[in-house]
């Protein structure tokens, strides 16, 4: 089956610039997470999303961050302004609603200068 | 609230030997427990889980993991190792229960394998 598709793979930005990652979960798969792994750290939780709704946005940066998954399909995270300690990969991942697995996508590694 | 520890920052072990990789947890009530495995420039795959049952369970690619109730620990461990295993490995914990499963994740614990 295909996997968790993330795009784009690289950004470079500067700060104050705004940035948004694009995620595709597995087909069929409700639930939606989106995490941020700081180099030399475990992945945190920003948010979840089952289907179009928000389960759990309390670690999420609201005056920055934004998310959204509009038809409980693809899912948007946005980031503005950006600030140099944004620097992170952020990881997609998805899970249907009868397994405890994470899929995760490959990331997007994210460079504010 | 839910933590992992992941006591070593590097493991280092000779390829054919068998290999440890520790994780200790804490979380309100019974836990689920899994194991990650990060490639450089991969996103995390699965590696395996701990839900009931079994204390010892195994996954994939030859990998195992015993859960420990009394000392909240749920290692990773392989009992020949090679090359190829070299990567950064995630111990994670929820809630059973929860529903929502999200996952805590420990810092990582970076395995080599020489050759």
């Amino acid at each position: 089956e295909a996997g968790v598709a993330q795009s784009p793979r690289y950004k470079i930005i500067e700060k104050r610039q705004s940035v948004a990652f694009w995620c595709n979960p597995i087909s069929g798969h409700a639930t939606l997470y989106w995490y941020q792994q700081i180099l030399g750290q475990g992945p945190k939780l920003l948010i979840q999303f089952q289907n179009n709704g928000v389960v759990d946005d309390s670690q999420l940066p609201k005056d920055r961050f934004s998310a959204e998954r509009l038809k409980g399909v693809d899912s948007t995270l946005k980031i503005q302004p950006a600030k140099l300690e944004d620097s992170a990969v952020y990881l997609c991942a998805s899970r249907s609603i009868t397994n405890e697995k994470l899929f995760f996508g490959s990331g997007t590694q994210l460079s504010v200068l | 609230a839910q933590s992992v520890a992941q006591p070593e920052d590097q493991v280092n072990v000779a390829e054919g030997n068998p290999l440890t990789v520790k994780c200790t947890y804490s979380v309100s009530g019974n836990p689920y427990l899994f194991w990650y495995v990060q490639y450089p420039n991969r996103g995390l795959q699965f590696l395996l889980k701990y839900i009931t049952g079994d204390n010892l369970v195994k996954g994939s690619y030859g990998f195992e993991a015993e859960f420990n109730k009394s000392q909240t620990s749920f290692h990773l461990k392989k009992p020949s190792a090679l090359v190829s295993d070299s990567a950064l490995y995630f111990c994670a914990v929820t809630r059973r229960g929860a529903g929502s499963y999200q996952l805590t994740f420990g810092k990582g614990t970076k395995l080599s394998v020489i050759p």
